[in-house]
């Protein structure tokens, strides 16, 4: 079935280092949506990427969605202990199963 | 605040009972979805509605049915539990049929089964 790969599964930096997730898919997906979940909360979304090459930046966070539209990924500069938490991917294969599959997500721990 | 409002936040029951959890859309939203999440697991999808009427089926067993009501609540029957239903369960809406747009997700209710 559609999946959604996502690397790596935990990564641990230095405050100050960057930090990058990937998110791959097999088949070509409609959109793409990142979310973020901290410790014991629920997923809160990021962003939504639709067009082929599509970059989006929201202050230290840089997204992109592939030019095939088959992965995306996140990259946060000079990590923050503020950005510890899991981050998701989520794609969308479009048409009747308009629904979202998440990857499994990236643990991202900062240490001070 | 996201506007979801899931209920019970917490429950622990033993296997083979039944429990339902319930979700409150954000006001004006007409999809829901439901998604487990197990320790260190993603989120995987079980089943999506869009008022009223079910839309997208994901990795849902049979033991496992849910619904959404007229008023666009939704309940997630779990029944025949076993320790591997331990997990916490999301609901999220949209205001989208498919998906696309964000979704806005509620705080969980964490099932614990004994």
């Amino acid at each position: 079935g559609q999946q959604v790969m996502q690397i790596p599964q935990y990564q641990h930096v230095q405050e100050g280092e960057d930090f990058t997730t990937y998110c791959n898919s097999s088949t070509t997906l409609s959109n793409i949506q990142w979310y973020k979940q901290r410790p014991g909360g629920h997923p809160v979304f990021l962003i939504q990427l639709v067009k082929s090459g599509e970059v989006k930046k929201q202050k230290r966070l840089t997204f992109q969605f592939g030019e095939a539209k088959k992965n995306s990924s996140l990259h946060i500069t000079a990590t923050q202990t503020t950005d510890v938490g899991t981050y998701f991917c989520s794609g969308n294969y479009g048409g009747s199963q308009g629904n979202l599959i998440f990857g499994k997500g990236t643990k991202l721990s900062v240490k001070p | 605040d996201s506007g979801v409002t899931q209920t019970p936040k917490h429950l622990i029951t033993a296997t083979g009972q039944r429990v339902t959890l319930r979700c409150s859309p954000r006001s004006g939203d007409l999809s829901v979805y439901w998604y487990q999440q197990s320790l260190d697991q993603g989120l995987q999808f079980l089943i999506q509605y869009y008022n009223g009427e079910e839309r997208a089926k994901g990795n849902i067993l049979e033991r496992f049915s849910a619904q959404q009501f007229p008023d666009l609540h939704s309940e997630l029957n779990l029944s025949s539990l076993e320790l591997g239903d331990s997990a916490l369960y999301f609901c999220a809406s949209s205001a989208w049929r498919s998906g696309t747009g964000e979704l806005f997700f509620g705080e969980g209710s964490r099932l614990t089964v004994l």
